[in-house]
């Protein structure tokens, strides 16, 4: 059975950082894009980044390109994103998600989330 | 960037309704879309993916249909358990752009 956990949300600053963490589970990690999906409190959907699967090429959403890393540890099946300059419009619950593909593809199975919220 | 245009945004239908949701692209993505469900305090769910497979373990009630910039999901007869928000998503090519949501709800 597949499982998505992730952790290192919290409450940070504008202009501070923070690290995420998905710990995956259930399937062969290595061989999948991994992805992270931001909702705002009330708001629609945000993809945010993704990964694929062997060879790690990135994407970023233009509102986090500069800002964000997206990556993978594939012997210990955990994805990353660190987030830096952190602005208040960042605040969201984070989702981290399995594609059906090594590659950009629909994903098949999501997390729990975790909230990252960005004050003073 | 390709926009992802969901209608409408709301609607209340009553069990049994067939109920049609729309997603537009800005430009063509073939048929590289895909469907969510995301009920409150449930994890989101997959329900179609190259615009018309359902996803294993879906009810069949549930389709999808479309190619290029148009696209539509279908449930042929609503039921209670429907009641969420659904949301298309891109994926032909970064960014993975969402639309914009439409919340399902029971007249």
């Amino acid at each position: 059975e597949v499982h998505l956990l992730e952790s290192g949300g919290g409450l940070v600053q504008p202009g501070g950082s923070l690290r995420l963490s998905c710990a995956a589970s259930g399937f062969i990690f290595s061989n999948y894009a991994m992805t992270w999906v931001r909702q705002a409190p009330g708001k629609g959907l945000e993809w945010v980044s993704a990964i694929g699967g062997s060879d790690g090429t990135t994407d970023y959403a233009g509102s986090v390109k500069g800002r964000f890393t997206i990556s993978r540890d594939n012997s210990n099946n955990t994805l990353y994103l660190q987030m830096n300059s952190l602005r208040v419009e960042d605040t969201a619950v984070y989702f981290c998600a399995k594609s059906r593909s090594f590659d950009l593809a629909a994903v098949n199975y999501w997390g729990q989330g975790t909230l990252v919220t960005v004050s003073s | 960037d390709i926009q992802m245009t969901q209608s409408p945004s709301s609607l209340s239908a009553s069990v049994g309704d067939r109920v049609t949701i729309t997603c537009r692209a800005s430009q063509g993505i073939s048929k590289y879309l895909a469907w969510y469900q995301q009920k409150p305090g449930k994890v989101l769910k997959l329900l179609i993916y190259a615009a018309s497979t359902l996803q294993s373990g879906v009810p069949s009630r549930f389709s999808g249909s479309g190619s290029g910039t148009d696209f539509t999901l279908t449930i042929s007869s609503l039921q209670p358990e429907d009641v969420a928000t659904y949301y298309c998503q891109k994926y032909n090519s970064a960014p993975l752009t969402f639309g914009g949501g439409t919340k399902v709800e029971i007249k």
